[in-house]
């Protein structure tokens, strides 16, 4: 089976601009979690979607967002690009229920974002 | 307030040698516990998971975890380092709810000597 795919793997964008980020859950997921990597705040959960719903969400300001497809696929979007925004943004894709049991959350390789 | 330590932010050792990595969380309940693995630029690769029954649960690449509920500890171990063990190792927490997020621990950054 397939594991989880993001899109770009690298992006460098320019303060001010905004960024969409794409993640391919594995096939069967329904729930797609994001999360922020930086070496200064380490792994910092965003949000978490569930039949194109957002469940949960983290402490991020409101330029942050997201969406979930019908086919699970999701986006997320940072608009008003700062440099503190450069960070590795990691998509991870779980069952919501199943023998997995819940919340196992399978990680893709990551969109790194530069900000210049 | 709910939290995940992992005190050693830096572990150097020897090939063929012993390796214990360290987990505290501070939770309200039993959470689910996890320990998972990143390689430079990669993502997070899932090394072992408790739910939930025997306190001893054994992962991928010969990795074992203890669950100890006295001492809230999850603490990640292998008998003996291979160079290829050399990452980072990260301890996750999550709520019993289904759709709760995972709170990760600093990491502890791991080099093996030859």
């Amino acid at each position: 089976k397939a594991g989880v795919t993001q899109t770009p793997r690298y992006l460098i964008k320019t303060r001010g601009q905004q960024v969409t980020l794409s993640c391919s859950p594995i096939s069967g997921h329904r729930s797609v979690s994001w999360y922020q990597q930086t070496p200064g705040q380490g792994l910092q959960f965003l949000f978490e979607y569930f039949s194109e719903t957002q469940r949960n969400k983290g402490n991020f300001p409101g330029r942050f967002s997201g969406r979930q497809f019908s086919n699970s696929r999701s986006e997320m979007n940072v608009s008003t690009l700062e440099l503190g925004d450069s960070a590795l943004y990691l998509c991870a894709s779980s069952l919501d229920q199943g023998p997995d049991g819940p919340d196992t959350q399978y990680f893709g390789p990551g969109t790194r974002l530069t900000v210049l | 307030a709910q939290s995940v330590t992992q005190p050693d932010i830096h572990i150097t050792v020897s090939e063929g040698a012993s390796l214990e990595l360290r987990c505290n969380y501070s939770y309200g309940a039993t959470p689910y516990l996890f320990w998972y693995v990143q390689s430079p630029g990669q993502g997070l690769q899932l090394l072992l998971k408790y739910f939930s029954g025997d306190t001893l649960v054994q992962g991928i690449k010969g990795f074992e975890a203890e669950f100890k509920r006295s001492q809230s500890s999850f603490n990640l171990r292998k008998p003996s380092v291979h160079w290829s063990d050399a990452a980072e190792y990260f301890c996750a927490v999550g709520p019993m709810i289904r759709w709760g997020k995972l709170q990760f621990g600093a990491g502890t950054q791991v080099v093996v000597t030859p």
